[in-house]
């Protein structure tokens, strides 16, 4: 099955200054690439997702990069706030073609990302 | 318009115990999946419910199982209670577009503590 891991597990930035996390994974067939931003006793908040035919996404200050060919993909935060600190986690999911249908999630381990001022 | 909303919030039970956790998809959704996310860990996926079926499962034992009503709400039952079974319990939505994947969006969970 698929396999993503996700580096680093714990980032701090000073605000203002850009944060990156990236991630890989395994199966060559996953082709959407969601991103999670989780604050403490809430549920995972989608913040932007790419599919495996574009390259790039951008929304505001975040962006996201694919690279198919090394099967990885990586977030991009840029003019960090303080309200950015939150665990944020990767996570990919395959052809639903070939699932019968369904579109699950395997997330990766998740990254602890502090904006300190 | 409510998002996805998960009942109840906090729970304790106690081993070999059952437990039954309802979740409501947001608005227009008709697609549920159910994650267990243990403290640290990023969630895991248990299965998914369209149409009242069970679309695809997870690797988690029979112990686990689900259900989905006509107005696509769910629950997620789990039986003989171990304690490692303590973790945040994860509904999320979708809105099933034939063959594409639609955005998950997830409820606040439900803590399920096992004593």
């Amino acid at each position: 099955g698929e396999n993503v891991e996700q580096h680093p597990s714990t980032l701090s930035v000073q605000e203002g200054d850009s944060a990156v996390i990236k991630c890989t994974y395994s199966d060559s067939a996953s082709n959407y690439f969601p991103w999670y931003k989780q604050e403490l006793g809430k549920g995972p908040q989608l913040i932007i997702d790419i599919r495996s035919n574009v390259g790039e996404k951008k929304d505001q200050r975040i962006a996201v990069t694919l690279n198919k060919t090394a099967k990885h993909f990586s977030l991009h935060i840029t003019e960090t706030q303080p309200e950015d600190s939150a665990v944020y986690f990767c996570a990919a999911s395959g052809s639903r073609i070939l699932t019968g249908g369904g579109n699950k999630l395997t997330f990766g381990t998740g990254t602890q990302l502090k904006v300190e001022l | 318009d409510a998002g996805v909303t998960q009942s109840p919030t906090h729970l304790i039970k106690t081993r070999g115990q059952q437990v039954t956790l309802r979740c409501s998809p947001k608005s227009g959704h008709d697609t549920v999946s159910w994650y267990q996310q243990a403290l640290g860990q990023g969630p895991q996926f248990i299965f998914q419910y369209y149409e009242e079926e069970e679309r695809q499962r997870g690797n988690f034992p029979d112990r686990f199982s689900g259900h989905q009503f006509p107005n696509y709400s769910s629950e997620l039952n789990v039986n003989a209670l171990l304690l490692g079974d303590s973790a945040l319990y994860l509904c999320a939505s979708s809105a099933d577009i034939g063959t594409g994947n639609s955005p998950l969006h997830f409820g606040n969970g439900t803590r399920l503590t096992v004593t």
